[in-house]
């Protein structure tokens, strides 16, 4: 299976803040990664895949950039309703495996 | 627009089989992609339990592989997941969804398993 680690787990931001998270996969994913934003008692909305294209209606301050094993998803400005956790998933082979999760947290 | 709804038992003995059925609504399985399942345990990850396609062919997570079933009825719009020799580790909300490559979207809203005598 192919591993996906993200950091940090856990980050304090305020709004308007530049916001970055990492995932690293165990091998070369090329650029099967996908990002979700989950919040409490929802189910996971798709922001990113193909590490860099956004999905369709989600707002242009969320971006992905990376490829081979390291990822990044941006937040350019952060705003209140982007306050939720995050995780990184690889869809190159199955099992999918997903990152830990990212949990982003108001100063 | 592409609906999935889960449906099944709340509450599972433990050592008896878990049985989850998701209705799709607006897109037809036979059109084409992987559907599936994926399970988060209360305050906790993801875990991507397996797919199936419309023709029946699966991927199971290796973890479960031994108890899982992933079946698919075209005519009903439905696929469905067994787990067997269920413990309390397998409490979790249990997500039905469409898997591609370009992510897994759409998600159902998740159904709460909970593995108790």
């Amino acid at each position: 299976d192919i591993q996906m680690t993200q950091s940090p787990s856990s980050l304090s931001a305020s709004i308007g803040d530049r916001v970055t998270i990492t995932c690293r996969a165990s091998q070369s994913i090329s650029s099967y990664l996908i990002w979700y934003q989950q919040k409490p008692g929802k189910a996971p909305k798709l922001l990113i895949y193909a590490a860099s294209s956004l999905q369709s209606g989600v707002p242009s301050r969320f971006s992905g950039s990376g490829s081979g094993t390291d990822f990044t998803l941006t937040i350019s400005s952060l705003q209140p309703e982007d306050f939720a956790t995050y995780y990184c998933q690889q869809s190159y082979s199955t099992p999918r495996t997903f990152g830990q999760g990212t949990k982003v947290e108001i100063k | 627009q592409v609906q999935l709804q889960e449906s099944g038992p709340g509450l599972v003995k433990p050592s008896e089989t878990l049985s989850l059925t998701c209705t799709v609504s607006g897109y037809s399985i036979s059109s084409g992609y992987y559907w599936g399942w994926i399970r988060q345990p209360p305050g906790k990850g993801l875990e991507w339990i397996g797919t199936i396609y419309h023709s029946g062919n699966t991927n199971y997570n290796p973890s479960l592989k031994s108890r899982l079933t992933i079946s698919v009825d075209t005519s009903k719009n439905q696929f469905s997941l067994k787990l067997s020799s269920v413990t309390a580790a397998d409490t979790a909300v249990y997500y039905c969804a469409r898997d591609s490559t370009t992510g897994i979207d759409p998600w159902g809203q998740g159904t709460l398993v909970t593995v108790s005598s």
